[in-house]
């Protein structure tokens, strides 16, 4: 079975400074990862995915996100942070080739700071 | 646009007084998923249809229900609401058509959050 772990589960930088989102994941085989943001009563939307082609893949709103599977690991980046970049991020795998679930981390809360 | 659509937004029911949530969807995507959201977690997989075949998570309570009438249409059926049941509500949709399963980024309405009194 698959599973994620989000190394940091809060998460506070000053605007216009780097993010870093931590992620490990645990797979028998070669997963598709996502990163999902999640505003405050809203719904989760995608930022960016990996489905086995460029390792490193850039997504919305500046972020991207580097697959190193030596290190089991899918960290997201973003260089400078913006105020609106405060939100609840989850890192996401996917089931087998023929499942259609996902498993979720924890999730990180990322404070802005002015 | 095409998207997901849930209703309502905000639901107030009270304890043991059924209650039903709504998803609707324009990008005719065969998978349905609901998830249930408590304050801080991450979201928890209810069930989700494959087309019309139901498939329920062995730890998702008999007290939730779920209908699909159609491709576009998912309700949500919580019989007997309790307090522990207060959370978000989210619906999602996957579709098949771009590779396998497991490739299809699921895409999320904006949630219902309920509130039981």
């Amino acid at each position: 079975a698959q599973s994620v772990t989000q190394l940091d589960s809060h998460v506070s930088v000053s605007e216009g400074t780097p993010v870093l989102l931590r992620c490990n994941y645990s797979s028998s085989y070669s997963p598709s990862l996502f990163w999902y943001v999640q505003h405050p009563n809203k719904g989760l939307q995608l930022l960016l995915k990996y489905t086995s082609a460029a390792t490193l893949v850039k997504g919305i709103n500046g972020f991207e996100a580097e697959f190193k599977k030596s290190e089991t690991s899918f960290h997201l980046t973003k260089p400078s942070a913006h105020m609106s970049d405060a939100a609840e991020y989850f890192c996401v795998v996917s089931g087998e080739s023929n499942d259609y679930k996902l498993s979720f981390g924890a999730g990180t809360t990322v404070t802005v700071r002015a | 646009d095409a998207m997901v659509i849930q209703n309502p937004r905000y639901q107030v029911t009270q304890f043991g007084k059924p209650v039903t949530l709504s998803c609707s969807q324009t990008l005719n995507h065969n998978v349905m998923y609901w998830y249930q959201q408590k304050s801080s977690q991450a979201p928890k997989l209810l069930f989700h249809y494959y087309d019309k075949d139901f498939n329920n998570e062995a730890d998702t309570p008999d007290n939730f229900q779920s209908r699909r009438p159609n491709t576009s249409f998912c309700f949500l059926d919580i019989r007997s609401p309790g307090l522990g049941d207060a959370a978000m509500y989210l619906c999602a949709t996957a579709g098949g058509a771009s590779g396998p399963p497991a490739y299809n980024e699921q895409f999320f309405g904006p949630g219902t959050r309920l509130t039981v009194l």
